[in-house]
Parts: structure tokens; C-alpha cells; sequence
């Protein structure tokens, strides 16, 4: 089976553009994480869905929207870029919302803003 | 501020050699997941810890949840370069929506020389 996938890999925008991020889970998988990982630190989360449902968001601006679709599949937006959203945008899919749930995660895209 | 703070934060050794990371916060955990990240990738889950006191074995690497389920470490015996990556522990707790949140943790940066 195919693990969790991310589109792009890689980047490159510049202040005041805005990105969009895109991810596929794990098949069978109904829950989409979003995490940002600024190099050197852990990843902070961003926001979680479930199906098609907002189940929570971390403390990110508004700029910061996401979206599940009904085959699961999510994106991540961010407007008006800043040089500090520049980051490893990191994916995770998991079974469902429980306790325990084992979370696996894309390879990421890398954003940078220039 | 930071929920889960990791110590060391850089960690250089010999191969062959053992080493010890931890995993501390004032907060209490339902469960607590340990992953081993290497550049370009996403993060990779070795195990995840449920009930207090809890050891878990994977090969060479040994996990403990402390007995509040309010810390964690990672021992990791003879060293190989293949250890070489950024451990990062992830707390999760009841958050409103009905869902886990996840907190990583600062990380720990190993680095095992050949």
C-alpha cells in the first residue's frame, strides 16, 4: 500500500503570495493532520480533520486554511506569505480521531519564501 | 512555550556507544509516541506508550513512560550510524472537537560516528 503522499516536494514563492498544499493518506484512512516544521525544531500542529470536518487548530493565524475532500484527501492554504511561514509542511493521515491512534506522515513539502 | 522539552538537544557519540534522551513535561499524557526523522523525510513512528511505568523494547532502542505519564525516554544500546537522526517525542492529550492533540517535542539531534 501506498504510504502518505504530498505534492510538491519542493517550493519557492515570495511575500504576499499565497500556496496551496496537497496531501493523500493512506487508504483506509479517514483523519488528515498539518504540521509545520520549522528547521531545527519539532513539527507544531496546525490543524486536523476528520471526515471532511475541522476537529481542531492549532495557534496559527487565519491566513492558515485547510480543507478534507470525500475521498480524504486534503489541502493546506496559506495567504499572504511571510518569510517566517518558510518550512517543512508535514501530513499525517490515522484510522480516525481516538486515543492512541497511530499517526503516519508524508515526506513533506518544503516552502520557502523569498 | 514548549509542552515537551527534550534533552539533549545535540548528541554526538561513538558507535558502539550508549545514550540516553529524555522526554519532560508538567503536563499529563494519555499516551506518548517516540519517531526517528532523517533529512528530507517525514518523521518515522518507533512506538507509542500508553500505560504509566510502561517499558517497551524495539531491537537495540528501549522506551520508558514515566510512572505520572508526565515523561519519557528513549535508551538506545551500541550505537550504530544507522541511529544517526532527529528523535522527537509526540504527547497526546484530549482536546475539545473530540480529538487527540499532539504535541511534539523540541527534538534531539543524534549523531553517531563510524
Amino acid at each position: 500500500d501506498a504510504g502518505v503522499t504530498q505534492s510538491p516536494t519542493h517550493l519557492i514563492k515570495t511575500r504576499g503570495q499565497h500556496v496551496t498544499l496537497r496531501c493523500s493518506p493512506i487508504s483506509g484512512h479517514k483523519s488528515v493532520s498539518w504540521y509545520q516544521q520549522v528547521l531545527g525544531q519539532g513539527p507544531q500542529f496546525i490543524f486536523q480533520y476528520y471526515e471532511k470536518e475541522e476537529r481542531g487548530r492549532g495557534n496559527f493565524p487565519d491566513r492558515f486554511s485547510a480543507r478534507q475532500f470525500p475521498n480524504y484527501s486534503s489541502e493546506l492554504n496559506v495567504n499572504a506569505l511571510l518569510l517566517g511561514d518558510s518550512a517543512l509542511y508535514l501530513c499525517a493521515s490515522s484510522r480516525d480521531t481516538r486515543s492512541y491512534n497511530e499517526q503516519f506522515f508524508g515526506p513533506g513539502t518544503r516552502l520557502t519564501v523569498l | 512555550t514548549q509542552l515537551l522539552e527534550q534533552s539533549p538537544q545535540f548528541l554526538s557519540i561513538q558507535e558502539g556507544e550508549n545514550l540516553t534522551v529524555y522526554c519532560n513535561s508538567s503536563s499529563v499524557f494519555s499516551s506518548l509516541q517516540w519517531y526517528r526523522q532523517e533529512p528530507g523525510e517525514g518523521p518515522v513512528l518507533l512506538v507509542t506508550v500508553v500505560t504509566g511505568g510502561e517499558v517497551k523494547k524495539l531491537k537495540r532502542l528501549t522506551f520508558q513512560f514515566g510512572d505520572a505519564r508526565k515523561d519519557s525516554s528513549l535508551h538506545i544500546t551500541a550505537a550504530q550510524p544507522g541511529d544517526t537522526g532527529l528523535y522527537l517525542c509526540a504527547g497526546e492529550r484530549p482536546g475539545s472537537g473530540g480529538y487527540q492533540k499532539v504535541t511534539f517535542g523540541t527534538g534531539t539531534k543524534l549523531q553517531v560516528i563510524p
